[in-house]
C-alpha cells in the first residue's frame, strides 16, 4: 500500500521567518510528487517534481525531491501571514490509475 | 479557464438519509476523480472515471456509494444510506490523461448528523 508521511503535522512561526515542510513516501512505480495549498477546501496547486535533485521555484517558494531517500521538502522564505495554510504532499504512482495518494498535511500558521 | 464546478457547498442530512453531489470538470479534461477528506486528513481517492468508465473505484464503498459519469462529462456521487462517519468534505477533481494538470474544485461539506 503506498504511503505518505508529512512532519511536523503542525508549526507555528513568526512572520519573516523560514520554514521547511517535509515529506516521506514509499509507493510502487513512482511518477511524481505534488505539492498543494489547501487554504479553505480546494488544494491549489504549488509544484510537480519528477527529476531527483532538480529544485522547482515560485516566488518564495522553493521544493526539492530525493528520488533515492524517497522524500522531498517544500521551503518557504520570508513566510507572510498569507501563506497560513495547510500544505499537501501526494504522489502519483505508477500503472493505469492516477490517483494521488496524500499525506496529512502540514498545518503552517504565520504569526504577524 | 473555468475550474472544476461543484455543488452543492453545504449539506446537512440526517443518517440513513442519501445525498448526491454533482461536479463538472475543466473541459477537455478526460480523467475526473472523487476524493473524501476526513477533518484533519489528507485527501483520499474514491474513484476514477476515464472518460465515461471507471478505472480504479478500490476505495469505495460500494455498499453505500456510487458513482457515475455519463457522456464523459458531468458526474455524480451517491450516497444511500449515510453514516456519520460519511461527514467530510467530497472533492472533485480532474485532469488530463496521465494526471496532468490536476486541479481540484471546491468541494461539498457534507455534515451527518
Amino acid at each position: 500500500e503506498d504511503k505518505v508521511v508529512q512532519s511536523p503535522l503542525s508549526l507555528v512561526v513568526h512572520e519573516g521567518d523560514t520554514v521547511t515542510l517535509n515529506c516521506s513516501y514509499e509507493v510502487t512505480n513512482f511518477r511524481s510528487l505534488l505539492w498543494y495549498k489547501q487554504e479553505k477546501k480546494a488544494p491549489t496547486f504549488l509544484f510537480m517534481l519528477t527529476s531527483s535533485g532538480i529544485e522547482k521555484k515560485s516566488g518564495r517558494l522553493s521544493s526539492i525531491l530525493d528520488k533515492k531517500e524517497l522524500f522531498s521538502i517544500l521551503n518557504i522564505t520570508a513566510t507572510q501571514t498569507g501563506d497560513s495554510a495547510v500544505y499537501l504532499c501526494a504522489v502519483l504512482s505508477g500503472g493505469g490509475a492516477d490517483g494521488l495518494t496524500f499525506g496529512k498535511g502540514t498545518h503552517l500558521i504565520i504569526q504577524p | 479557464e473555468a475550474g472544476v464546478a461543484q455543488s452543492p457547498r453545504y449539506k446537512i442530512i440526517e443518517k440513513r438519509q442519501s445525498v448526491a453531489f454533482w461536479c463538472n470538470p475543466i473541459s477537455g479534461h478526460a480523467t475526473l476523480y472523487w476524493y473524501q477528506q476526513i477533518l484533519g486528513q489528507g485527501p483520499k481517492l474514491l474513484i476514477q472515471f476515464q472518460n465515461n468508465g471507471v478505472v480504479d473505484d478500490s476505495q469505495l464503498p460500494k455498499d453505500r456509494f456510487s458513482a457515475e459519469r455519463l457522456k464523459g462529462v458531468d458526474s455524480t456521487l451517491k450516497i444511500q444510506p449515510a453514516k456519520l462517519e460519511d461527514s467530510a468534505v467530497y472533492l472533485c477533481a480532474s485532469s488530463f490523461a496521465g494526471g496532468y494538470g490536476y486541479t481540484f474544485g471546491s468541494g461539498t461539506r457534507l455534515t451527518v448528523v
